[in-house]
């Protein structure tokens, strides 16, 4: 069955300086994949979706990246601000009527 | 204008007890779910509706039973609560069925963080 690997250490950096996040799966390409944040306490809201005919999908301060050879797909926050932190969940397709999601990679923007 | 709300919000109760989580969305959706985020932070769908009629089933035990009386609504009553019960359970909906060629983002509630003693 497909599995999503996410960075379960959390990521830690400086106001203003790029946050890269990564999503891992393995077995089959999924033919998309999305970006969840949860904020704590809140249900995950959707931030982007990128199918796998995609190289690149932006929008605004964020960008998303999709390698189907590498199996991977970036996750990119620029210009990051101390309100950018929460966990960012990474979604994908099974090849039914579902998505599965990755554990999360909680984000830290220091000020 | 909360888009999906569930109610109640913290539910604290014994194990054996039968308790509902209510969950209605305002979005015109067709279609709902019932997920559920583990201490873990993993976010295991359970259940999907489309239309009122169930579409997905995942493995879980015969105690949590989903009811849809309208495509607005999704309610989940369990049976029996046992201490393995406690989690944050969310309700989502999307515009239609999810599918590789067609796919739908989630719109979540706020959760329902049910604990059981």
């Amino acid at each position: 069955s497909q599995k999503i690997e996410q960075n379960s250490e959390a990521l830690n950096i400086q106001e203003g300086k790029t946050a890269t996040l990564t999503c891992n799966y393995t077995n089959y390409s999924p033919a998309y994949l999305q970006w969840y944040r949860q904020d704590p306490g809140r249900g995950p809201v959707f931030l982007l979706l990128i199918r796998e005919n995609e190289k690149e999908k932006r929008k605004e301060r964020l960008k998303v990246t999709f390698d189907t050879t590498l199996k991977q797909s970036l996750f990119h926050i620029t210009a990051s601000q101390p309100a950018d932190s929460a966990t960012y969940l990474c979604a994908l397709d099974t090849g039914g009527f579902k998505t599965i999601f990755g554990a999360g990679t909680r984000l830290f923007v220091k000020a | 204008d909360t888009a999906v709300s569930q109610t109640p919000k913290y539910l604290v109760t014994q194990m054996g007890n039968d308790k509902s989580i209510k969950c209605e969305q305002n979005l015109g959706h067709d279609t709902m779910y019932w997920y559920k985020q583990d201490s873990k932070k993993f976010l295991k769908i359970m259940f999907s509706y489309n239309n009122k009629e169930l579409i997905i089933n995942e493995t879980v035990p015969n105690r949590f039973s989903p009811k849809s009386p309208d495509k607005a609504h999704l309610n989940l009553h369990i049976n029996s609560l046992e201490l393995g019960d406690s989690a944050v359970y969310f309700c989502a909906s999307s515009q239609d069925t999810i599918s590789p060629w067609n796919p739908n983002e989630q719109f979540f509630g706020p959760g329902t963080r049910l604990t059981v003693l």
